[in-house]
């Protein structure tokens, strides 16, 4: 357990359905990240945020829209996704952003979109 | 561009050690990480090194050198469970995290 829980764990939608992924730490951290982790490739950071309030977007389509209600939640809403859009969604909370804050991981949501 | 290398897939024997590298080129060093990630399962926080030398943790030690802009990760006395992926990230200049595609560890017996 890395004290950041990630629901659901699987989700297989249709291009043209809308679902939310849900991010929930359990650590008192401040900053929360969306990241995607596809086969064989790099992690890529989509969003950042600090204290509720978004500070960073990676030129993430708007077909992927975050929400942060609290330090302790953070959502990613999906609507008419694409089949490349398939991959591994990690959620990651940190104590805030400074270079030597760890980030800790929950353990994703598998997406597939049909 | 900004880049990190690191090994696709490596395979070492139980009970062995291995090296795994990771070289970076980054816009500035702001620290270098290193995450186990198992299958299906989260990344986990191994070690981080922000000035050159050795930081030992158990089997686990990281090395580092910014001048060479190089890592490596070197596990002693391989364990069956340290059968994973093991992801090297380097925080750069703006304090982004920016991550290599991870080595695929396979220990056999």
């Amino acid at each position: 357990e890395t004290g950041v829980t990630q629901t659901p764990r699987h989700l297989v939608m249709g291009m043209t359905n809308k679902k939310s992924l849900k991010c929930e730490q359990h650590l008192g951290h401040n900053a929360m990240y969306w990241y995607k982790q596809s086969a064989k490739k790099p992690l890529e950071l989509m969003f950042v945020y600090n204290f509720k309030e978004q500070t960073e977007n990676n030129s993430v389509p708007s077909r992927f829209s975050p929400e942060c209600p609290n330090s302790s939640h953070l959502f990613l809403h999906l609507h008419t996704l694409q089949p490349e859009d398939s991959a591994l969604y990690l959620c990651a909370s940190s104590q805030e952003l400074a270079p030597q804050n760890i980030q800790y991981f929950g353990a994703g949501t598998r997406l597939s979109v049909l | 561009g900004q880049n990190i290398d690191q090994p696709t897939e490596m395979t070492a024997t139980e009970g062995a050690i291995v090296q795994i590298n990771c070289t970076y080129q980054t816009s500035g060093f702001n620290g270098l990480f290193w995450y186990q990630q198992h299958a299906g399962e989260a990344p986990t926080f191994l070690s981080y090194n922000v000035l050159d030398g050795l930081e030992e943790k158990g089997r686990f030690s990281s090395f580092l050198s910014r001048s060479k802009g190089y890592s490596y990760l070197l596990l002693k006395e391989l364990q069956m469970k340290d059968s994973a992926s093991y992801l090297c990230a380097v925080r750069d200049s703006n304090y982004q995290l920016i991550w290599g595609a991870g080595t695929k560890l396979i220990i056999k017996p």
